[in-house]
């Protein structure tokens, strides 16, 4: 089972920033965070990843609260291309990925 | 990032008959790669992991024996669907990991879809 949760969906108007919610309250200390998204029928693609700091790249920034029980994906500036499944995951490096029910972000023109 | 090809990207054939999905990592070394499918408007399901040069590990409810995976190389998987059916059909996606380190990541392939008549 996923041990992620995430709204199952959620809008964002193109140009603004687009904040992503994920709780993992189960969260072991050795279990890093991973953002993927998935564009319709294509495979996921990675996003990015982090164990307890915030990390940006140029996709996107993972903000991880301090008791690491929840974390934001933020997309800063999203366009029409940004519609897509987004999944949250915790995993040990090297592990399995199980994927959840991911949230679908609509961007709207 | 890492490239992960799949072949074919579509594939049509009989009830009956066997198909083969080839991944490939195409600019580094999986010693893993794992195989998932997905239906229509569900999220993607882990199949199996496969590691180079041994068996592969299949996840509960999923037939080792209708699903065969071969891992020959450390940049090539092979998925074969044996006597395919048409609830069979489906989005077959692979995913390749690039080894452990703090950049340890799965990237993943384009998918392939299987339709069985």
């Amino acid at each position: 089972d996923a041990k992620t949760t995430q709204p199952p969906s959620m809008d964002c108007a193109e140009g603004r920033a687009a904040n992503l919610p994920c709780n993992h309250s189960t969260i072991s200390g050795n279990e890093y965070v991973y953002w993927y998204r998935q564009i319709h029928s294509q495979g996921p693609q990675y996003i990015i990843h982090g164990l307890k700091n915030n990390e940006t790249n140029e996709m996107a920034s993972l903000i991880i609260t301090e008791d690491r029980k929840s974390s934001t994906l933020i997309l800063p500036h999203a366009t029409l291309r940004d519609t897509a499944v987004y999944y949250c995951i915790v995993r040990v490096l090297g592990d399995k990925i199980i994927f959840g029910k991911g949230t679908r972000l609509h961007i709207l023109p | 990032g890492a490239v992960v090809s799949q072949h074919p990207s579509w594939v049509i054939c009989k009830s009956g008959t066997s198909v083969k999905i080839e991944c490939r990592s195409l600019d580094f070394q999986a010693t893993t790669m794992f195989w998932y499918r997905q239906f229509p408007k569900q999220s993607l399901m882990l199949m199996a992991t496969s590691n180079e040069g041994s068996k592969a590990t299949y996840e509960q409810g999923v037939e080792k024996d209708k699903f065969l995976i071969n891992h020959a190389s450390l940049t090539l998987s092979t998925l074969t669907v044996t006597s395919a059916h048409p609830e069979d059909s489906s989005f077959y996606i692979c995913s390749a990991d690039e080894g452990v380190s703090y950049t340890d990541t799965q990237y993943f392939g384009p998918g392939t879809r299987l339709t069985v008549l």
